[in-house]
């Protein structure tokens, strides 16, 4: 089965760092550029990330840019999201996907609050 | 950056009955190369995003015909024939004609009557 399972999210404090983890299974990443969007509760989709197949190019939205990096591990079939400087407002559910995208993960969650 | 603006917000519909969700861009998401990459997305209560239609009116494997997508430029239509219970959730559209970014439409409800 072709599926990518998050992980990492946790609740962390205003300023913190977290790293999130995208695991694929059933397919071979390495093909694949890797999205990263976020929910924040009861809101809708805002996308944040990209990283090509090669490892570049890499895009970066405008709210986590200087503050987040995108990363890939081929031989790992994993992607990442290095989170800092965390604030309030990067509270969400974060959901790794395919290019296309047409396959998501389950999301993780991430809590930033004091 | 492409803002997608989808109506309505908010979609009661009754069991087999069809509904209908319009998203319409800020600029025309034709790319050079010909496609127009803008996609339709459900989100059932509690899941995870899942894509329904790519390229304006591709269904995805797994995808039941009752869903259908239509448009060009900037004026795009996700259809629903007969609405069925399961269909209930959050319908976005997306589009990755003119990224970064990627931009979706608000989400529009759909539920039951």
């Amino acid at each position: 089965e072709v599926q990518l399972v998050e992980s990492g999210g946790d609740w962390v404090q205003p300023g913190g760092s977290l790293r999130l983890s995208c695991a694929a299974s059933g397919f071979i990443l390495s093909n694949s550029g890797v999205n990263w969007v976020r929910q924040a509760p009861g809101r809708g989709l805002e996308w944040i990330s990209f990283i090509s197949k090669s490892g570049s190019p890499i895009y970066y939205a405008d709210s986590v840019r200087g503050r987040f990096t995108i990363s890939r591990d081929n031989a790992r079939n994993s992607a990442y999201l290095e989170m800092n400087s965390l604030r309030a407002e990067d509270s969400a559910v974060y959901y790794c996907a395919r290019e296309g995208p047409d396959v998501w993960g389950k999301g993780t969650r991430v809590t930033v609050s004091s | 950056d492409v803002v997608l603006t989808q109506f309505p917000l908010s979609l009661p519909v009754t069991l087999g009955q069809p509904a209908s969700i319009s998203c319409r861009s800020s600029q025309s998401l034709v790319y050079s190369d010909g496609n127009t990459y803008l996609h339709w997305f459900q989100q059932r209560p509690g899941q995870s995003p899942r894509r329904l239609i790519y390229e304006v009116s591709n269904r995805d494997s797994g995808v039941p015909d009752r869903f259908s997508g239509s448009g060009s430029g900037t004026t795009f239509t996700l259809k629903i024939s007969r609405v069925e219970a399961e269909d209930v959730g959050v319908y976005y559209c997306m589009q990755g004609s003119h990224w970064p970014p990627l931009t979706f439409g608000e989400g529009t409800k759909v539920e039951i009557k």
